[in-house]
């Protein structure tokens, strides 16, 4: 079956660092995207990884194992503005993406 | 460059109607995919079309359809509705080609549909 899973809520004060994991077990593979999706508002694309290892973008930087079927995403120097809904995906076939229920990262000062 | 748009942003209709839902991807984007997100089941994909032929298509059933225009403009319709249909549509647009690949997903501000 296709099984994507990730932490339901996080909690994190400014200035930290946080890293949010998602594990998946899917019959296909073709990529693993991340994507933030603020309450209302429609999920924006964050990062994406095809193959193994860091990819660093800015303040955010995801990882990824392909034989562990892990991804995690860091999230550093953490703002109030970072609050939101982190949203895990597997990338299949075409652009079919099996999401995960999404992370809600709440950030306090 | 304008992004995904979608229309009608809000829509209340009730059990047993049908509803269809227009999306409009960003200029030169070929795929259009579609979404449901509900707060139990997250966001879930329903089917993908490129040039104008459905490409991939999730675990819904049949009374969830689509189709896609020439000009890439891409249409869903549910009908049959029924209350667990309540949900918000999103539409996404890609740059993707025939050979395939990994491209990133550019979403649209969704449809709430709410049924009564």
């Amino acid at each position: 079956g296709q099984n994507i899973d990730q932490p339901t809520e996080m909690t994190a004060t400014e200035g930290a660092i946080v890293q949010i994991n998602c594990t998946y077990q899917t019959s296909g593979f073709n990529g693993l995207f991340w994507y933030q999706q603020h309450a209302g508002e429609a999920p924006t694309f964050l990062s994406y990884n095809v193959l193994d290892g860091l990819e660093e973008k800015g303040r955010f930087s995801s990882f990824l194992s392909r034989s562990k079927g892990y991804s995690y995403l860091l999230l550093k120097e953490l703002q109030m503005k970072d609050s939101a809904s982190y949203l895990c995906a597997v990338s299949q076939a075409g652009t079919a993406l099996i999401f995960g229920k999404g992370t809600t990262l709440s950030v306090s000062s | 460059k304008a992004g995904v748009t979608q229309t009608p942003r809000y829509l209340i209709k009730t059990r047993g109607q049908q509803v269809t839902l227009s999306c409009s991807p960003i200029s030169g984007h070929r795929s259009v995919s579609w979404y449901q997100q509900t707060p139990g089941q997250g966001l879930q994909f329903l089917f993908e079309y490129f040039s104008e032929t459905q490409r991939n298509k999730g675990n819904f059933p049949g009374r969830f359809s689509g189709r896609q225009f020439s000009n890439s403009r891409s249409e869903m319709n549910v009908s049959t509705l029924e209350l667990g249909d309540s949900a918000l549509y999103l539409c996404a647009s890609s740059l993707v080609s025939r050979a395939g690949g990994v491209y990133e997903q550019y979403f649209g501000p969704g449809t709430r549909l709410t049924v009564t």
